[in-house]
């Protein structure tokens, strides 16, 4: 069954630092997606990616964070500058169309010391 | 501020019995997503419902999109220990272009 592959698994970084999550979603869909997950916490939105561009953010999602689709399989989140707060689990998805449900990635776990 | 109120928070029950989760909204969804997450893991599809008054089977779970797209249940018929885990309700905001509203989940514990 196809999957969406998200790497690293886990990230350790420092305060400050930046970080780029990296993502391949499923070959044939279309729409693109970071998720996140603070320990403990609901599933919250970042941001939606279509067409080769953002087609809605959260507020979560401020000018410290962008998203890339830099070829025809890569989907990536950068943060700049890292805080303590953006420790988290980082979740890609990606549908054919939002009425099929999303297949969401593994995740990873990003911890900012 | 769209919400949706997912309970219980926690449920424990033995092999066999029946349950029921709910999710509820002040607000209509366009679709109802339900899914099971494991510890430290994305979460998995289960079902997404469109219509109002959808029912939905996946062998012994049944899911139900209400009338007014503002809630949702998730029936489990005879739960067996295999189907211990999180269960997530999300709703799609009108509108929105895949924002995906989650509720907080509801941990199954099914015992033998």
């Amino acid at each position: 069954e196809p999957e969406v592959t998200q790497t690293p698994s886990h990230q350790v970084t420092q305060m400050g630092q930046e970080v780029i999550l990296r993502c391949v979603p499923i070959s044939n869909h279309l729409y693109f997606y970071w998720y996140r997950q603070i320990l403990g916490q609901k599933v919250e939105f970042l941001v939606s990616f279509y067409n080769n561009e953002i087609s809605e953010k959260s507020e979560i999602f401020d000018d410290q964070f962008s998203v890339e689709r830099p070829d025809g399989s890569n989907f990536t989140l950068k943060i700049r500058s890292t805080k303590l707060e953006d420790s988290a689990m980082y979740f890609c998805a990606s549908t054919p169309g939002t009425a099929y449900g999303y297949t969401f990635g593994s995740g990873t776990r990003l911890t900012v010391v | 501020t769209q919400l949706l109120e997912q309970s219980p928070q926690f449920l424990s029950i033995q092999e066999g019995e029946n349950l029921t989760v709910y999710c509820n909204s002040s607000s209509v969804f366009s679709s109802l997503q339900w899914y099971r997450q494991e510890p430290g893991e994305g979460p998995v599809l289960l079902v997404t419902v469109v219509t109002g008054g959808e029912v939905k089977k996946l062998k012994r779970l049944t899911f139900q999109f209400g009338d007014a797209r503002k809630d949702s249940s998730l029936h489990i018929t005879a739960a067996q220990p295999g189907d211990t885990g999180l269960y997530l309700c999300a709703g799609e905001a009108l509108g929105s272009q895949g924002n995906l509203i989650f509720g907080k989940g509801t941990k199954l514990s099914v015992k033998p």
